[in-house]
């Protein structure tokens, strides 16, 4: 696609379900990371994998988060167990090389999917 | 680990004015980006710095890398409108695969 496509964009989930937040990076980009924004707050970096594997997963807030992604292509966020504090809108970024390289780093941003945890 | 802060946090200035934020690292950088978020809107990528003191210029922007490369700075010149937003540094070092970013400034114009 032309750009990140991140789904849904809205979700509203109860307390103590699971969900599942979807980003499609742009086509060719290697390098993927999910970010999370609290309300009025920076970013707070969650994951981030270059190709298949995730070498920084150090972000991860618990047990309850975890990513995957297949075929160099789209990755999923699963929270499981969903508690209010979970709510806040999370972003998914793409690049075509990983930030070690010093040229094409430039980190395309999707437009969130925003999680409200009732 | 590696930790990114910028200041001020928010920074209000009449139309016409300067306004410029800084980007420290705990660490020593190989590179630093800086982004704009909008209102709503998600960040979008502005400019990236290598070399230690390394200057940079887009129209009334001006970027510039610490000889250290452990601080940055984003100037902008004669604000407008349509500069309001959050603006974020974002850094990343040998030993770190994470794209770090900074606490971010935001920016209110007063017409």
């Amino acid at each position: 696609g032309a750009g990140v496509s991140q789904s849904p964009s809205n979700k509203v989930t109860e307390k103590g379900k699971d969900v599942e937040l979807r980003c499609d990076p742009i086509s060719g980009h290697t390098a993927l990371y999910w970010y999370r924004q609290r309300l009025g707050q920076g970013l707070e970096f969650l994951i981030y994998f270059q190709g298949n594997s995730a070498p920084d997963k150090s972000g991860l807030p618990s047990d309850r988060f975890s990513a995957e992604r297949t075929g160099e292509s789209v990755s999923t966020l699963t929270i499981q167990r969903t508690q209010q504090e979970d709510s806040a809108v999370y972003l998914c970024a793409s690049s075509l090389a990983p930030p070690r390289a010093f040229l094409n780093t430039e980190a395309f941003f999707g437009q969130g999917t925003r999680l409200t945890v009732v | 680990g590696q930790q990114v802060m910028q200041i001020p946090q928010y920074q209000h200035v009449q139309e016409g004015e300067d306004f410029t934020t800084y980007c420290n690292s705990s660490t020593t950088l190989s590179n630093i980006q800086w982004y704009k978020q909008r209102p709503g809107g998600h960040p979008v990528f502005l400019i990236q710095l290598v070399k230690s003191g390394e200057v940079k210029k887009q129209k009334r922007l001006t970027f510039q890398f610490g000889e250290a490369k452990k601080n940055s700075s984003l100037h902008i010149t004669a604000t407008q409108t349509t500069d309001v937003g959050t603006y974020f540094c974002a850094g990343w070092n040998f030993g770190n695969e994470k794209l770090t970013f900074g606490t971010g400034t935001r920016l209110t114009i007063i017409p």
